[in-house]
């Protein structure tokens, strides 16, 4: 079974510029979850779904980040303009029940 | 305020021996708690899942304990392997349909 794929799995970008991330989760997986993860910390969530609605994007920095799960399958996370402080790794995760399956990330460097 | 704490600094130990990491946690009251593994430019792996009411939970050379009074959970490897070395992560369910809060991590570091 094939598990949680993103792309990309870098990115560089100068600030002010928009940048866009693509999850597709395992398939039958209700619940998808898109993830930040800075240096040395756990990752922090931005936003989750279920099916096609998003149940709680209550850390999401609204007014330049945003998100979409077209169809309940797969998602895009959107930067725009992206900030220095935007430089992290953004995980993608879906799961079923309580277990969570992440994808690799995208590692993300804004100059 | 909500906190989860996990072993700031690395933990070294030589292999063999059992690794212990622990996980606090303040003002939460999880249903249920779970460890992760994470390998150096790689999401995160689930390990283990142990609910409130379980005092123990064990799978191969790993076992958890989660002590809801003490509002800890030690994650325990025997007989630890150059492999096992990592960054471990605890999570806590804070209720609203799988939502976690993740730890820091801790790194493990098990040498030959």
């Amino acid at each position: 079974e094939a598990g949680v794929v993103q792309s990309p799995r870098y990115k560089i970008i100068e600030k002010k510029q928009p940048v866009a991330f693509w999850c597709n989760p395992i398939s039958g997986h209700n619940t998808l979850y898109w993830y930040r993860q800075n240096l040395g910390q756990g990752p922090e969530l931005l936003i989750r779904y279920e099916n096609e609605e998003a149940v709680d994007d209550s850390q999401l920095p609204k007014d330049r980040f945003s998100a979409e799960r077209l169809k309940g399958v797969d998602s895009t996370l959107k930067i725009q303009p992206a900030e220095l402080g935007d430089s992290a790794v953004y995980l993608c995760a879906s799961s079923l029940e309580e277990t969570q399956y992440f994808g690799p990330g995208t590692r993300l460097l804004v100059l | 305020s909500q906190k989860i704490e996990q072993n700031s600094e690395a933990l070294n130990i030589q292999e063999g021996k059992t690794a212990t990491l622990t996980c606090n946690y303040t003002n939460y009251s999880p249903a249920y708690l779970q460890w992760y593994r994470q390998d150096p430019g790689r999401g995160p792996v689930f390990l283990l899942l142990i609910r409130e009411n379980e005092k123990e939970k064990r799978k191969e050379r790993l076992k958890v304990t989660f002590d809801t009074t003490l509002k800890q959970s030690l994650f325990h490897i025997t007989a630890s392997q150059p492999a096992d070395s990592a960054t471990y992560l605890c999570a806590l369910d804070v209720g609203y349909g799988n939502k976690l809060v993740f730890g820091a991590g801790t790194i493990l570091r098990v040498k030959s």
